[in-house]
């Protein structure tokens, strides 16, 4: 079993409309967890930090489910301008390296 | 303003060579990181070093080596023992201490084989 796996999609939405990811993983030991964004052939840029309580951010909202070792970013109101590769990362419990999964892409059509 | 610059941002290597990826840093963070990307791959993590003079192998560090005698600067080589070395490389940073906080990452090198 792969530590952190996702979805890869694509995600085909129309706008406007609200789609959910979802990112399990293998350690429960894992402390801390984010949401990447990664456009074609660029850098992947932090979206979010992911907390326990769960945590909104504008139309993003990240939800963390450690009982069953998932995390979930949901986004609404899609905007074309979402559309990229969401990459889910989860670190390891004792030297804070990030694992990440493989990605899941949305695209966003008009 | 600070950030973490990677250079080149293309770079192709003829078959034997030994190249070398450039990593900078103004942010002040200690660790850094460099990760591999394939396509359909996620990001692979190739060495780091949470210190000055100090690194660690990651899970795909065979063909590669790295340096970190400043702060600020941690270059990859690439060399002739890496069999297969086209892909888009990634140094990241964060800063250590308490909790965990998101990586900052370079804008990537994107290794050709020529």
């Amino acid at each position: 079993r792969k530590e952190v796996e996702q979805d890869p999609g694509p995600f085909n939405v129309p706008e406007g409309a609200t789609v959910a990811f979802n990112c399990t993983y293998s350690n429960s030991a894992s402390q801390s967890f984010f949401w990447y964004r990664q456009d074609c052939r660029k850098e992947p840029k932090l979206l979010m930090s992911v907390y326990s309580s769960g945590n909104e951010d504008g139309r993003f909202t990240a939800q963390l489910n450690r009982a069953s070792q998932y995390i979930s970013l949901l986004i609404r109101d899609s905007k074309l301008s979402d559309s990229a590769t969401y990459l889910c990362v989860v670190t390891d419990s004792g030297t804070y390296k990030y694992i990440f999964g493989t990605g899941t892409r949305l695209k966003v059509l008009a | 303003d600070g950030g973490i610059t990677q250079s080149p941002k293309y770079l192709f290597r003829k078959e034997g060579q030994n190249v070398t990826l450039s990593c900078e840093q103004n942010l002040n963070h200690d660790a850094m990181y460099w990760y591999r990307q394939d396509p359909g791959q996620g990001l692979r993590l190739i060495y780091y070093s949470q210190i000055v003079n100090d690194f660690q192998k990651g899970d795909i560090a065979e063909g590669y080596s790295v340096s970190r005698e400043k702060k600020e600067s941690f270059p990859l080589t690439v060399t002739s023992a890496q069999k297969n070395p086209t892909a888009f490389y990634l140094c990241a940073s964060r800063t250590t201490g308490q909790g965990a906080y998101g990586y900052t990452f370079g804008s990537g090198t994107r290794l050709t084989v020529v």
